[in-house]
Protein backbone atom coordinates (compact mmCIF):
# COMPACT_ATOMS: atom_id res chain seq x y z
CA UNK A 1 0.00 0.00 0.00
CA UNK A 2 1.13 3.80 -0.77
CA UNK A 3 1.48 5.80 2.45
CA UNK A 4 0.63 9.38 2.65
CA UNK A 5 2.13 11.51 4.72
CA UNK A 6 0.83 14.49 5.71
CA UNK A 7 2.41 17.82 8.00
CA UNK A 8 1.95 19.63 9.82
CA UNK A 9 -0.32 17.55 11.24
CA UNK A 10 -1.92 20.72 12.40
CA UNK A 11 -1.35 24.39 12.23
CA UNK A 12 -2.71 28.08 13.80
CA UNK A 13 -2.86 30.85 11.03
CA UNK A 14 -4.76 34.44 10.64
CA UNK A 15 -7.03 35.74 8.37
CA UNK A 16 -5.40 36.91 5.06
CA UNK A 17 -2.36 34.56 5.84
CA UNK A 18 -0.57 32.24 3.22
CA UNK A 19 -1.23 28.62 4.33
CA UNK A 20 1.02 25.70 2.60
CA UNK A 21 0.55 22.00 3.68
CA UNK A 22 2.56 19.10 2.45
CA UNK A 23 1.95 15.98 1.28
CA UNK A 24 4.55 13.06 1.04
CA UNK A 25 3.79 9.83 -0.89
CA UNK A 26 5.89 6.75 -0.23
CA UNK A 27 6.29 6.14 -3.56
CA UNK A 28 5.77 8.06 -6.84
CA UNK A 29 2.25 9.12 -7.90
CA UNK A 30 2.33 10.77 -11.15
CA UNK A 31 0.10 13.61 -9.99
CA UNK A 32 -2.61 10.90 -9.09
CA UNK A 33 -3.32 13.06 -6.08
CA UNK A 34 -6.22 14.74 -4.89
CA UNK A 35 -7.09 17.01 -1.88
CA UNK A 36 -9.98 16.98 0.04
CA UNK A 37 -11.65 19.72 2.86
CA UNK A 38 -13.57 18.59 5.47
CA UNK A 39 -15.29 20.46 8.08
CA UNK A 40 -16.82 19.24 11.54
CA UNK A 41 -19.62 16.89 10.83
CA UNK A 42 -19.73 17.35 7.78
CA UNK A 43 -18.97 15.10 4.19
CA UNK A 44 -15.41 15.98 2.56
CA UNK A 45 -15.59 18.32 -0.59
CA UNK A 46 -12.86 17.37 -3.39
CA UNK A 47 -10.76 20.70 -3.65
CA UNK A 48 -8.40 19.63 -6.15
CA UNK A 49 -7.64 16.67 -8.57
CA UNK A 50 -4.48 15.77 -10.55
CA UNK A 51 -2.31 17.89 -8.12
CA UNK A 52 -3.24 21.29 -9.59
CA UNK A 53 -6.64 21.67 -11.23
CA UNK A 54 -9.17 22.97 -9.45
CA UNK A 55 -12.68 21.51 -9.00
CA UNK A 56 -15.47 23.18 -10.24
CA UNK A 57 -16.78 25.93 -7.84
CA UNK A 58 -13.80 25.96 -6.01
CA UNK A 59 -12.50 29.21 -5.21
CA UNK A 60 -9.19 30.01 -6.60
CA UNK A 61 -7.33 30.97 -3.83
CA UNK A 62 -6.38 27.40 -3.09
CA UNK A 63 -4.23 25.38 -5.42
CA UNK A 64 -1.73 22.61 -5.89
CA UNK A 65 1.61 21.67 -6.94
CA UNK A 66 3.94 18.93 -6.68
CA UNK A 67 5.01 15.79 -8.73
CA UNK A 68 6.70 12.42 -8.26
CA UNK A 69 6.26 11.81 -4.42
CA UNK A 70 5.83 15.29 -2.98
CA UNK A 71 2.80 17.43 -3.19
CA UNK A 72 2.12 20.77 -1.72
CA UNK A 73 -1.58 22.61 -1.02
CA UNK A 74 -1.45 26.35 -1.01
CA UNK A 75 -4.31 28.36 0.10
CA UNK A 76 -3.16 32.00 -0.93
CA UNK A 77 -5.35 34.17 1.54
CA UNK A 78 -6.77 32.18 4.18
CA UNK A 79 -10.58 33.33 4.67
CA UNK A 80 -12.67 31.98 7.69
CA UNK A 81 -15.01 29.31 5.97
CA UNK A 82 -11.30 28.11 5.24
CA UNK A 83 -10.86 27.01 8.65
CA UNK A 84 -10.91 22.48 8.23
CA UNK A 85 -8.77 19.91 8.38
CA UNK A 86 -7.62 19.11 4.86
CA UNK A 87 -6.87 14.97 3.57
CA UNK A 88 -4.65 14.58 0.65
CA UNK A 89 -5.44 11.07 -1.12
CA UNK A 90 -3.33 9.12 -3.58
CA UNK A 91 -5.82 7.12 -6.36
CA UNK A 92 -2.68 6.10 -8.53
CA UNK A 93 -3.00 2.36 -7.41
CA UNK A 94 -5.80 0.65 -4.86
CA UNK A 95 -5.82 1.14 -2.12
CA UNK A 96 -6.62 4.72 -2.59
CA UNK A 97 -5.19 5.88 0.67
CA UNK A 98 -5.27 9.12 2.44
CA UNK A 99 -3.05 11.28 4.73
CA UNK A 100 -3.64 11.74 7.95
CA UNK A 101 -5.07 15.17 8.00
CA UNK A 102 -3.88 18.98 9.22
CA UNK A 103 -6.12 20.98 10.83
CA UNK A 104 -6.35 24.62 10.14
CA UNK A 105 -7.47 26.62 13.49
CA UNK A 106 -7.74 30.34 13.98
CA UNK A 107 -4.28 32.11 15.70
CA UNK B 1 -26.00 17.55 -10.23
CA UNK B 2 -26.08 13.49 -8.40
CA UNK B 3 -26.33 13.29 -4.99
CA UNK B 4 -25.93 10.30 -2.81
CA UNK B 5 -28.65 9.72 -0.42
CA UNK B 6 -27.36 7.31 2.61
CA UNK B 7 -29.29 5.60 5.10
CA UNK B 8 -29.98 6.22 8.64
CA UNK B 9 -27.81 6.07 11.56
CA UNK B 10 -27.39 2.41 12.97
CA UNK B 11 -26.78 0.81 16.29
CA UNK B 12 -25.44 -2.60 16.20
CA UNK B 13 -24.43 -5.39 18.87
CA UNK B 14 -20.96 -6.71 18.42
CA UNK B 15 -20.90 -9.40 16.38
CA UNK B 16 -23.47 -8.69 14.30
CA UNK B 17 -24.22 -7.01 10.74
CA UNK B 18 -25.00 -3.65 8.96
CA UNK B 19 -25.68 -2.94 5.66
CA UNK B 20 -25.58 0.67 4.65
CA UNK B 21 -27.27 2.14 1.14
CA UNK B 22 -26.22 4.88 -0.89
CA UNK B 23 -28.95 6.21 -3.69
CA UNK B 24 -27.82 8.01 -6.57
CA UNK B 25 -30.46 10.88 -6.54
CA UNK B 26 -30.81 13.28 -9.87
CA UNK B 27 -28.73 10.77 -11.82
CA UNK B 28 -27.49 7.16 -12.66
CA UNK B 29 -23.96 5.63 -11.37
CA UNK B 30 -22.70 5.52 -15.17
CA UNK B 31 -19.20 4.76 -15.00
CA UNK B 32 -18.17 5.49 -11.73
CA UNK B 33 -16.87 3.45 -8.88
CA UNK B 34 -19.22 4.40 -5.65
CA UNK B 35 -16.35 3.78 -3.12
CA UNK B 36 -16.83 3.34 0.42
CA UNK B 37 -14.93 5.70 3.02
CA UNK B 38 -14.99 5.32 6.81
CA UNK B 39 -13.72 7.78 9.65
CA UNK B 40 -13.53 6.39 13.36
CA UNK B 41 -14.25 9.32 16.02
CA UNK B 42 -11.49 11.68 15.92
CA UNK B 43 -10.08 10.00 13.09
CA UNK B 44 -9.29 10.36 9.71
CA UNK B 45 -10.42 9.06 6.43
CA UNK B 46 -9.93 5.53 5.69
CA UNK B 47 -10.83 3.66 1.95
CA UNK B 48 -12.86 0.34 2.46
CA UNK B 49 -13.51 -0.65 -0.82
CA UNK B 50 -15.59 0.25 -4.02
CA UNK B 51 -17.51 -1.49 -6.67
CA UNK B 52 -17.15 -0.95 -10.45
CA UNK B 53 -20.53 -1.15 -12.21
CA UNK B 54 -19.24 -1.47 -15.92
CA UNK B 55 -17.28 -4.42 -14.37
CA UNK B 56 -19.97 -5.43 -12.11
CA UNK B 57 -17.53 -6.05 -9.67
CA UNK B 58 -16.06 -4.84 -6.27
CA UNK B 59 -12.59 -4.70 -4.78
CA UNK B 60 -11.59 -4.10 -1.20
CA UNK B 61 -8.95 -3.01 1.13
CA UNK B 62 -7.00 -6.03 2.46
CA UNK B 63 -8.01 -4.76 6.12
CA UNK B 64 -11.94 -5.18 4.96
CA UNK B 65 -11.47 -8.36 2.80
CA UNK B 66 -13.66 -11.41 4.16
CA UNK B 67 -15.62 -9.09 6.30
CA UNK B 68 -16.90 -6.15 4.33
CA UNK B 69 -19.37 -7.00 0.25
CA UNK B 70 -19.96 -3.77 -1.82
CA UNK B 71 -22.52 -4.41 -4.12
CA UNK B 72 -24.94 -2.29 -6.18
CA UNK B 73 -28.49 -2.83 -8.08
CA UNK B 74 -28.34 -0.33 -11.24
CA UNK B 75 -31.68 -0.38 -11.58
CA UNK B 76 -32.57 1.53 -9.22
CA UNK B 77 -28.65 3.69 -8.85
CA UNK B 78 -28.15 2.39 -4.94
CA UNK B 79 -25.05 1.08 -4.09
CA UNK B 80 -24.76 -1.26 -0.57
CA UNK B 81 -21.96 -1.79 2.08
CA UNK B 82 -22.35 -4.56 4.08
CA UNK B 83 -20.12 -5.37 7.17
CA UNK B 84 -20.50 -8.33 9.33
CA UNK B 85 -18.43 -9.15 12.25
CA UNK B 86 -19.00 -6.13 14.11
CA UNK B 87 -16.60 -4.82 17.24
CA UNK B 88 -16.55 -2.00 19.08
CA UNK B 89 -13.67 -0.40 16.25
CA UNK B 90 -16.11 0.00 13.80
CA UNK B 91 -18.35 2.83 15.33
CA UNK B 92 -17.57 5.41 12.42
CA UNK B 93 -19.10 7.40 10.17
CA UNK B 94 -19.29 5.50 6.53
CA UNK B 95 -19.19 7.63 3.40
CA UNK B 96 -20.15 6.50 0.07
CA UNK B 97 -18.63 9.02 -2.73
CA UNK B 98 -18.61 8.67 -6.11
CA UNK B 99 -15.31 8.46 -8.42
CA UNK B 100 -13.79 8.37 -11.58
CA UNK B 101 -10.33 8.21 -12.19
CA UNK B 102 -10.14 7.59 -8.82
CA UNK B 103 -10.81 10.80 -6.95
CA UNK B 104 -13.66 11.02 -4.88
CA UNK B 105 -15.87 13.86 -6.39
CA UNK B 106 -18.90 13.67 -4.71
CA UNK B 107 -19.76 12.51 -1.59
CA UNK B 108 -22.74 11.01 0.66
CA UNK B 109 -23.89 12.78 4.31
CA UNK B 110 -22.36 10.11 5.91
CA UNK B 111 -23.87 6.92 8.00
CA UNK B 112 -22.85 6.58 11.69
CA UNK B 113 -22.86 3.21 12.87
CA UNK B 114 -22.08 2.54 16.42
CA UNK B 115 -21.32 -0.90 18.02
CA UNK B 116 -22.10 -1.44 21.46
CA UNK B 117 -23.51 -4.14 23.75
Amino acid sequence: DIQMTQSPSSLSASVGDRVTITCRASQGISNSLAWHQQKPGKAPNLLLYAASSLESGVPSRFSGSGSGTDYTLTISSLQPEDFATYYCQQYYSTPWTFGQGTKVEIK
Amino acid sequence: QVQLVQSGAEVKKPGSSVKVSCKASGGTFGSYTINWVRQAPGQGLEWMGRFIPVLEMANYAQKFRGRVTITADKSTSTAYMELSSLRSEDTAVYYCARAGVGYMDVWGKGTTVTVSS
